[in-house]
């Protein structure tokens, strides 16, 4: 099977530049996430969609930063206008939730990141 | 809220045992687990636990307190493959909505020399 599914993998822009990055979780998976990852404060959550619905957005920095999942499939996360703060690695994972109201082993499985450079 | 706590970085020696501590403190505890990232890569599962005690996986092992808000990563017969950050994470009901989200500690990076 297919791991999560980002892309691009790379990404060099200006500041004031409109950034997406995109993703397409795991087949069968219903709660797609959307992390940050710097140096400084190692890994955030940003934001987390369950069965498409976002449900806590409370990681997302600022109105620039806004994430849709239109579909099972495919979710977006979008900057406008970037920042060279912005700089860092957007990962996002999915998981298979249900079953166990919140429980059980249902880890999340990343996919390998977009590294975003805002100059 | 959530407060985790790992060390920056550890070194050992290949073939030796080390043990990584996790300290976390959530007001609605749902589980832990370890993750592995190696550099420039995406971080990928290890372990989890929700009861106290340890969980053993092959060369891994995981330990969990609930009361002392206390984990520990346990990593035997290290080979230099073993080199990489290890993420301590901690599943919360507690955010609005009971999201059940993972927040991550800032990871240990582990160096393995020969």
């Amino acid at each position: 099977d297919a791991g999560v599914i980002q892309s691009p993998r790379h990404e060099v822009t200006e500041m004031g530049q409109e950034v997406t990055l995109r993703c397409k979780p795991i087949s069968g998976h219903n709660s797609l996430f959307w992390y940050r990852q710097t140096m400084m404060r190692g890994l955030e959550l940003l934001i987390y969609f369950n069965n498409n619905v976002p449900i806590d957005d409370s990681g997302m920095p600022e109105d620039r930063f806004s994430a849709k999942m239109p579909n099972a499939s495919f979710s977006t996360l979008k900057i406008q206008p970037s920042e060279p703060r912005d700089s860092a690695v957007y990962f996002c994972a999915s998981r298979r939730s249900g079953g166990l109201a919140g429980g059980g082993e249902e880890t999340q499985y990343f996919g390998p990141g977009t590294r975003l450079l805002v100059l | 809220g959530q407060n985790i706590d790992q060390p920056t970085e550890m070194t050992a020696t290949e073939g030796a045992i080390v043990q990584i501590n996790c300290t976390y403190q959530t007001s609605g505890f749902n589980g832990l687990f370890w993750y592995q990232q190696h550099a420039g890569e995406a971080p990928t599962f290890l372990s989890y636990n929700v009861l106290d005690g340890l969980e053993e996986k092959g060369r891994f092992s995981s330990f969990l307190s609930r009361s002392k808000g206390y984990s520990y990563l346990l990593l035997k017969e290290l080979q230099m493959k073993d080199s990489a950050s290890y993420l301590c994470a901690v599943r919360d009901r507690s955010p609005p909505g009971g999201a059940n989200n993972l927040f991550f500690g800032t990871g240990t990076r582990l160096t393995v020399i020969p």
